[in-house]
């Protein structure tokens, strides 16, 4: 079955740094997105992002955090200066055309120290 | 406003019994889905529901989209200890933006 990868598994960063966390969603699939999600709370909406733009985000999604397609296969999430409050685990999910049926990658657990 | 309750928040049943949680909203929605979660990994979609009044089943499961469309329900019938583990509901309003609810934690005795 078709997965969404997302690498890496586990991240520990210095509050004030940059991190880049990765995904690689499905082949045909057009329509990617990042969720978050706080241990133990419900996952949140960050972005959707479709046709190379961003098509809809949160209030969450400020001017630290940014998407990109860099190439035909990968899908980054950056966070220019980490807080200790961005710790979470960040999903990345896709979708093609046929429903609203996310597929989610398994995560990367942010840790801001 | 977009927010979902869902509800139980948690539950403790013996394997084999039938188990039933719903979602609510203030909110109509266009899209009901429901989403399972192990620990460590991410939501697993269980079951899509596209319109009022529809009634899908995956196995064991069943799932319903409420006529007002302002709520949903999932069933398991004859759990079993693997289906321990965090459902939640999802609902989708318009564009692509995904509204959780809070999940329901599942726990089974075997």
């Amino acid at each position: 079955e078709p997965e969404v990868t997302q690498t890496p598994s586990h991240q520990v960063t210095q509050m004030g740094q940059e991190v880049i966390l990765r995904c690689v969603p499905i082949s045909n699939h057009l329509y990617f997105y990042w969720y978050r999600q706080i241990l133990g709370q419900k996952v949140e909406f960050l972005v959707s992002f479709y046709n190379n733009e961003i098509s809809e985000k949160s209030e969450i999604f400020d001017d630290q955090f940014s998407v990109e397609r860099p190439d035909g296969s990968n899908f980054t999430l950056k966070i220019r200066s980490t807080k200790l409050e961005d710790s979470a685990m960040y999903f990345c999910a896709s979708r093609g055309t046929g429903g609203y049926g996310y597929t989610f990658g398994s995560g990367t657990r942010l840790t801001v120290v | 406003g977009q927010q979902l309750n869902q509800s139980p928040q948690s539950m403790f049943i013996q394997e084999g019994e039938d188990v039933s949680m719903n979602c609510t909203s203030s909110s109509i929605f266009n899209t009901w889905l429901w989403y399972k979660q192990d620990p460590g990994e991410g939501p697993v979609l269980l079951i899509a529901l596209y319109k009022a009044g529809e009634l899908t089943s995956n196995g064991r499961l069943t799932a319903q989209f409420g006529i007002t469309r302002k709520d949903s329900f999932l069933n398991i019938s004859a759990s079993i200890p693997s289906d321990v583990g965090i459902y939640f509901c999802a609902g989708r309003r318009y564009g692509n933006k995904l509204v959780f609810g809070a999940g329901t934690i599942l726990r089974v005795k075997s």
